[in-house]
């Protein structure tokens, strides 16, 4: 059980153009979702908090109009790249957690390797 | 806001060997979570252990255990009889508790990337 699937797994695409990554939890459902970037032979640092129903809640300095996040459901949360530009290739990793009370663990996706050309 | 410091980039043992990753971090709350994240070249992010701060146990997780000193607040992880397949990137993480539960973004230390030498 909690098993959380990203899609795609790996996307090229060209300078200016808009990318959307899935983020699914296949067998439970997420009141909260969770969107991390790392960097080639860096940590994860966390993007935004999102909450089903609700707008995202984005760290600081993560611009929310280039990075959309949408949580429409309980098992789906997207993150849209607006406008891709080569600084946006990296690795892009969701978790999830159920949100029930004492239970904090969060479930991580494989990730998506994004490529901007 | 909170911290997590990992000062060892990369350590190497042999195999069968223990092997102890140190995490250091710093914060002005009372009730939290610490957590240690294998991550192997998959990427997959693999929890290894996890510890609440109001218990004052030591969490274990059958070869994997943790020195948890809040005081100093430090969160080591040993690894016992180490074996080839866990050679992968450790991250320690820490994450706000609410009392309500649910969960929180984590802040991720930088990592420290474990060989085991056979």
């Amino acid at each position: 059980g909690a098993v959380v699937s990203q899609h795609p797994s790996w996307v090229i695409c060209k300078s200016g153009t808009s990318v959307k990554i899935e983020c699914r939890s296949l067998d439970f459902q997420a009141t909260t979702m969770f969107w991390y970037r790392q960097f080639p032979k860096q940590s994860l640092m966390l993007m935004a908090t999102s909450n089903e129903g609700s707008k995202a809640t984005y760290e600081q300095g993560v611009e929310k109009d280039k990075f959309l996040i949408n949580h429409a459901s309980l098992t789906l949360s997207t993150l849209t790249v607006t406008s891709a530009h080569p600084e946006d290739s990296s690795f892009y990793i969701c978790s999830a957690a159920t949100g029930t009370s004492g239970n904090n663990e969060q479930f991580f996706g494989p990730g998506t390797r994004l490529t901007v050309l | 806001a909170q911290t997590v410091t990992q000062s060892q980039p990369e350590m190497s043992v042999q195999e069968a060997e223990t092997v102890t990753l140190s995490c250091t971090y710093d914060t002005s709350e009372s009730n939290y979570y610490l957590f240690w994240y294998k991550q192997p070249p998959s990427r997959q992010m693999i929890l290894v252990i996890r510890q609440e701060a109001y218990k004052q146990q030591n969490a274990t997780e059958n070869r994997f255990s943790v020195n948890f000193q809040k005081a100093a607040k430090s969160f080591s992880l040993k690894i016992s009889d180490s074996q080839l397949g866990d050679t992968a990137m450790y991250f320690c993480a820490f994450m706000n508790g609410y009392s309500g539960g649910g969960a929180d973004g984590l802040t991720f230390g930088k990592g420290t990337h474990l060989i085991i030498q056979p």
